[in-house]
């Protein structure tokens, strides 16, 4: 059965890079059917979708981010990662990584999310 | 962006009774050339990721206990929790997934009275 796992530091300074990765286990990020997706929660929140990857690199991102989101896939590795540049507080937040499918925009299953806190 | 509007925001019923969440979305999420309603459901419990309840406005994910049921079209949606269980105290989401930014609404919590 498909697990997701994200990993990368807990704190991050103001004005810097937050680096996530997602590490797929269980089947291969390689498969035509699946995009690979980041979803984050500020604490005490709701849910915003960052973006979403297809193995092949086609990206789709949330206008809101876009110009501060890079998300990428390492097939070899059977990862996906996320770089949101500039933070501030306002990027404090649970960071999930997720699947869904074309088409089929639900998200199943998630990972159990990393708190990054943006802090000096 | 499709704004997706959730009420209550909380909720507490007595355990066995009928718990409804409704969502609205402030454009259709309804295609016409499938006639399938882009809207899911999720559950969310203190400390969990959310898990994916129901797809399609009313199909439930695999596993997923029958009293949870989705029903709504267009704009319009509801979640019904048919008879409260302990196990369903949680924060509930609605989702769209008609057009990015794929987007939630902003939660209702779910108490047992």
């Amino acid at each position: 059965q498909l697990q997701l796992q994200e990993s990368g530091p807990g704190l991050v300074k103001p004005s810097e890079t937050l680096s996530l990765t997602c590490t797929v286990s269980g089947g291969s990020i390689s498969s035509s059917s699946y995009y690979w997706g980041w979803i984050r929660q500020p604490p005490g929140k709701g849910l915003e979708w960052i973006g979403s990857i297809y193995y092949s690199g086609s990206t789709s991102y949330n206008p809101s981010l876009k110009s501060r989101v890079t998300i990428s896939v390492d097939t070899s590795k059977n990862q996906f990662s996320l770089k949101l540049r500039s933070v501030t507080a306002a990027d404090t937040a649970v960071y999930y990584c997720t699947k869904s499918r074309r088409g089929l925009n639900w998200f199943d299953p998630w990972g159990q999310g990393t708190l990054v806190t943006v802090s000096s | 962006d499709i704004v997706m509007t959730q009420s209550p925001d909380s909720l507490a019923v007595s355990l066995g009774e009928r718990a409804a969440i409704n969502c609205k979305s402030s454009q259709s999420v309804l295609y016409s050339s499938n006639n399938k309603n882009y809207l899911a459901w999720y559950q969310q419990k203190p400390g969990q990721p959310p898990k994916l309840l129901i797809y399609w406005a009313s199909t439930r994910e695999s596993g997923v206990p029958d009293r949870f049921i989705g029903s709504g079209s267009g704009t319009d949606f509801t979640l019904t929790i048919s008879s409260l269980q302990a196990a369903d105290v949680a924060v509930y989401y609605c989702q769209q997934y008609h057009s990015t930014p794929f987007t939630f609404g902003q939660g209702t919590k779910v108490e047992i009275k």
